[in-house]
């Protein structure tokens, strides 16, 4: 079956420092991915949406600058935390599609928790 | 906004047991519903859907219908196992936001031998 592979898992970085996580679809092509963010005990909240090749529209309240996203290949997507700070520490979920729009399949990867110092 | 509401974990139940998980939403138009499960270190994982009004999801025994009238969409299992210890979560996708799930809380459920 599909699946889609997160990397790292976790992480620990200083304050201030940038920090890369990596979402691929391993046996699949993905023209969208999806970014979700998971507090302690609340539900996942979308930051955004990523299509290959184009830019990524963002969820509102969602700081564009402070999470980059790119999607330069149809396996391949990025969330770069920027200038990280403790608050931003989270569960990180990404999950891309396969089908044609509307489809709603959906394989999520299994998540990589940010801690910040 | 869409907003999806599900009861709070955790639920623990000895196996065998029947399973409930109450989940009400709120959104316009007709969303689809979802269930979604989450094993420990995995990622989600769609446990069923139902995409109109009165349809019903099932899938590993696990049920849940598409209740407009009561905006509702509660996942049941008549006898839950030891493997079925997970956080399930309730979520929707308005029709013209295809992709974009909004989820609830999640519930975690424990179930022991």
């Amino acid at each position: 079956g599909a699946v889609v592979s997160q990397h790292p898992s976790r992480v620990i970085c200083k304050s201030g420092t940038s920090v890369k996580i990596e979402c691929r679809s391993l046996d699949f092509q993905a023209t969208t991915m999806f970014w979700y963010r998971q507090f302690p005990k609340k539900s996942l909240m979308l930051m955004a949406t990523s299509n290959e090749g184009s830019k990524a529209t963002y969820e509102q309240g969602v700081e564009k600058d402070k999470f980059l996203i790119n999607h330069a290949s149809l396996t391949l997507s990025t969330l770069t935390v920027t200038s990280a700070h403790p608050e931003d520490s989270s569960f990180y979920i990404c999950s891309a599609s396969r089908g044609a729009p509307g489809a709603n399949v959906l394989t999520f990867g299994a998540g990589s928790r940010l801690t910040v110092l | 906004g869409d907003s999806v509401t599900q009861m709070e974990g955790p639920v623990t139940l000895s196996e065998e047991a029947f399973l409930t998980i109450n989940c009400t939403y709120t959104a316009t138009g007709y969303p689809s519903l979802f269930w979604y499960v989450q094993y420990p270190g995995e990622g989600l994982q769609l446990l069923l859907k139902a995409t109109k009004a009165d349809d019903k999801g099932s899938n590993k025994g696990f049920e849940a219908t598409y209740r407009k009238e009561t905006t509702s969409f509660h996942l049941e299992k008549g006898s839950v196992q030891v493997s079925d210890s997970a956080v399930y979560f309730c979520a929707l996708t308005a029709t013209d936001s295809w992709g974009k799930l909004q989820f609830g809380a999640g519930t975690q459920v424990v179930v022991t031998p």
